[in-house]
């Protein structure tokens, strides 16, 4: 089985600063780790992915994410924050070899003050 | 351009009626997707379907229901059984069902019951 947790619904921060977006998974097989963005009343856009290459991945609009078999990991982080980025985000799991429905988090809504 | 289309973009039913929504593609994909999305509880997969003609039941399919009669459509209806449909709905597509391909999705519809 396979499960994805965000450990925050709801994550504040001033633009320009630092924005940590956390994800934590379970899979009982290699996963492959997606995030994507999701702006009000609009579909959603994938961000990056991992798909067992390199455990840093970078994506779109500066974000990048490092999966951390570990820790069962995989967090989202931009060094700086515009007022752009403030949208719904979503973590999502993916099993190869297991189940290969993907399984969406329940979703962190960033909130960029001025 | 390639990409998803759904339509309407928003959809006002009365109770008891029942509603069809539209998602089409044209990248080619095999896999195709419906989920449900309601404030706070992420995207909830409605149906999902592999290949023409064969689709399986995702997590809240019950009131709902599709076809695949062609590759690049595959629609939702919204049947009376389905007791709180009002709701945003996201169609998405992917290259197939392998554990690494990423989901392309719609611009969704908005239901609401009157």
């Amino acid at each position: 089985a396979q499960s994805v947790t965000q450990l925050d619904s709801h994550v504040s921060v001033s633009e320009g600063t630092p924005v940590l977006l956390r994800c934590n998974y379970s899979s009982s097989y290699s996963p492959s780790l997606f995030w994507y963005v999701q702006h009000p009343n609009k579909g959603l856009q994938l961000l990056l992915k991992y798909t067992s290459a390199a455990t840093l991945v970078k994506g779109i609009n500066g974000f990048e994410a490092e999966f951390k078999k570990s820790e069962t990991s995989f967090h989202l982080t931009k060094p700086s924050a515009h007022m752009s980025d403030a949208a719904e985000y979503f973590c999502v799991v993916s099993g190869v070899g297991g189940s290969y429905i993907p399984t969406f988090g329940r979703g962190t809504s960033l909130i960029v003050h001025p | 351009d390639g990409g998803i289309t759904q339509s309407p973009k928003y959809l006002f039913r009365k109770e008891g009626q029942n509603v069809t929504l539209s998602c089409e593609q044209n990248l080619n994909h095999d896999a195709m997707y419906w989920y449900r999305q309601d404030p706070g509880q992420g995207l909830r997969l409605i149906y999902y379907s592999q290949i023409v003609n064969d689709f399986q039941k995702g997590d809240i399919a019950e009131g709902y229901s599709v076809s695949r009669e062609k590759k690049e459509s595959f629609p939702l209806t919204v049947t009376s059984a389905q007791k709180n449909p009002t709701a945003f709905y996201l169609c998405a597509s992917s290259p197939g069902l392998a554990g690494g391909d990423t989901q392309y999705f719609g611009p969704g519809t908005r239901l609401t019951v009157l």
